[in-house]
């Protein structure tokens, strides 16, 4: 079955301005994390959706926000960019409940460089 | 609050030597344990995982890892590595019931050189 799908895969935006990252999930999976992968600091936790509602959040301003769709889609926002959101964005898939298989498998991400 | 400890940011060996990437964790409730690999320019993908069970948990491509819970620690091996191998590990972990949050280390970059 198809995995999961992060587009677009390279996004180059201007300070000030915002952008939408979308991810889609593996077939029948539920849940979506957001996850910041930078060079100093690593991979940082953004945000759980789970059936349309954020059942987790990571330490990160309010400029980073998510949503998730009836289909499990799911699109993350970051308005007002900074230098420092530069990073590639990944995505990650799980069933969300299931607790024999509470594994998550990542998108190829998407690199977001801001100028 | 879990925490994850990778002990070396880089791990240069030869082709066909054995190798051990360290990896501890800190956390007061069960845990999940995860090993990710990522190759250059592309995304985490899921090398083996501990969930339960047998403490030695195998992947398909060689690597094993043993989970030690009085050392919290979760180290990966493989007894013999190729160039393609060559990539950068990660360790992460996560609390069971309905927090899906993955806590990872800072990564181990395995150069395999020939």
């Amino acid at each position: 079955k198809a995995g999961v799908t992060q587009t677009p895969r390279y996004l180059i935006k201007t300070r000030g301005q915002q952008v939408t990252l979308s991810c889609s999930p593996i077939s029948g999976h539920r849940s979506v994390s957001w996850y910041q992968q930078t060079p100093g600091q690593g991979l940082q936790f953004l945000f759980e959706y789970f059936s349309e509602t954020q059942r987790n959040k990571g330490n990160f301003p309010g400029r980073f926000s998510g949503r998730q769709f009836s289909n499990s889609r799911s699109e993350m926002n970051v308005s007002t960019l900074e230098l420092g959101d530069s990073a590639l964005y990944l995505c990650a898939s799980s069933f969300g409940r299931d607790v024999r298989t509470p594994e998550a498998f990542f998108g190829q991400g998407t690199r977001l460089t801001v100028v | 609050a879990q925490s994850v400890t990778q002990l070396d940011s880089q791990v240069p060996v030869f082709e066909e030597a054995p190798v051990e990437l360290r990896c501890n964790y800190s956390s007061s409730v069960s845990v999940y344990l995860f090993w990710y690999v990522q190759y250059p320019n592309q995304g985490l993908q899921l090398l083996l995982k501990y969930l339960s069970g047998s403490t030695l948990v195998e992947s398909i491509n060689g690597f094993e890892a043993e989970f030690n819970k009085s050392q919290t620690s979760f180290h990966l091996r493989k007894p013999s590595v190729h160039i393609s191998d060559t990539a950068e590990y990660f360790c992460a972990v996560r609390s069971g019931g309905s927090n899906y949050k993955l806590t990872f280390g800072k990564g181990t970059l395995l150069t395999v050189n020939p």
